[in-house]
């Protein structure tokens, strides 16, 4: 009930091309689902986050598209770039308690 | 505005020593989270406070961990005893409110010898 279930664990792709990345979680009752950017050495930075009653939220290059019936979430990147290397974490739950995926690594090639 | 503080960002201790991690959360954040995170592995819930208040604790082990968020100065999560399994990067997160976005620290990672 408490998991977040996030594949690919790693991903590589050409610079330009769109990696995207699936999240699934169990709790029906989670009411927001962030996605964090993390960097060799550094913490978390949040990239974007969206809650069960919209389908979908874009901000700059970083889309969520959200599949409330299915319980599942998935990043997508436009226009990647080697900055866009890191591992990517998705989350579910309250803000007040999230539950983290395991990570996905992914590489952008240029 | 400065961002989450953590400190030490480096930690080693031998087994049986206590560890405190610290820290600051940003300024007008009253919520603090922390969250550790072991090698190849994503993010663990530990435990939630507000000032002198712990909200959640579900995610701390029962022994030898412990938390604080004082009226006055920084966050403190303490390891009593570490033992090998304790090395791990420790997050520190902040919010303002209950329903605002969590923004973390750079970590503290203990390395226990």
């Amino acid at each position: 009930q408490q998991q977040v279930k996030q594949s690919p664990q790693s991903l590589i792709v050409q610079k330009g091309g769109i990696p995207i990345i699936n999240c699934a979680y169990e709790n029906t009752a989670f009411d927001y689902f962030p996605w964090y950017q993390q960097f060799p050495g550094k913490g978390p930075a949040l990239l974007i986050a969206i809650r069960p009653d919209v389908s979908e939220k874009k901000e700059g290059r970083f889309t969520i598209s959200f599949n409330k019936s299915a319980k599942q979430f998935s990043l997508h990147i436009m226009d990647s770039q080697p900055g866009d290397s890191a591992t990517y974490f998705c989350g579910g739950g309250a803000t007040n308690k999230l539950i983290f995926g395991t990570g996905t690594l992914l590489a952008v090639q240029p | 505005n400065a961002g989450v503080m953590q400190n030490p960002r480096h930690l080693v201790r031998r087994r049986g020593q206590e560890a405190r991690l610290r820290c600051s959360p940003m300024k007008g954040h009253s919520h603090v989270y922390w969250y550790r995170q072991l090698p190849e592995e994503g993010l663990k819930f530990m435990v939630y406070l507000q000032k002198e208040n712990i909200i959640d604790e579900s995610g701390m082990p029962k022994e030898r961990f412990s938390a604080e968020f004082p009226k006055e100065g920084p966050s403190i999560l303490r390891i009593q005893q570490v033992v090998r399994g304790d090395s791990a990067a420790y997050f520190c997160a902040s919010s303002p409110s209950l329903q605002e976005t969590q923004y973390f620290g750079p970590g503290t990672r203990l390395l226990v010898l």
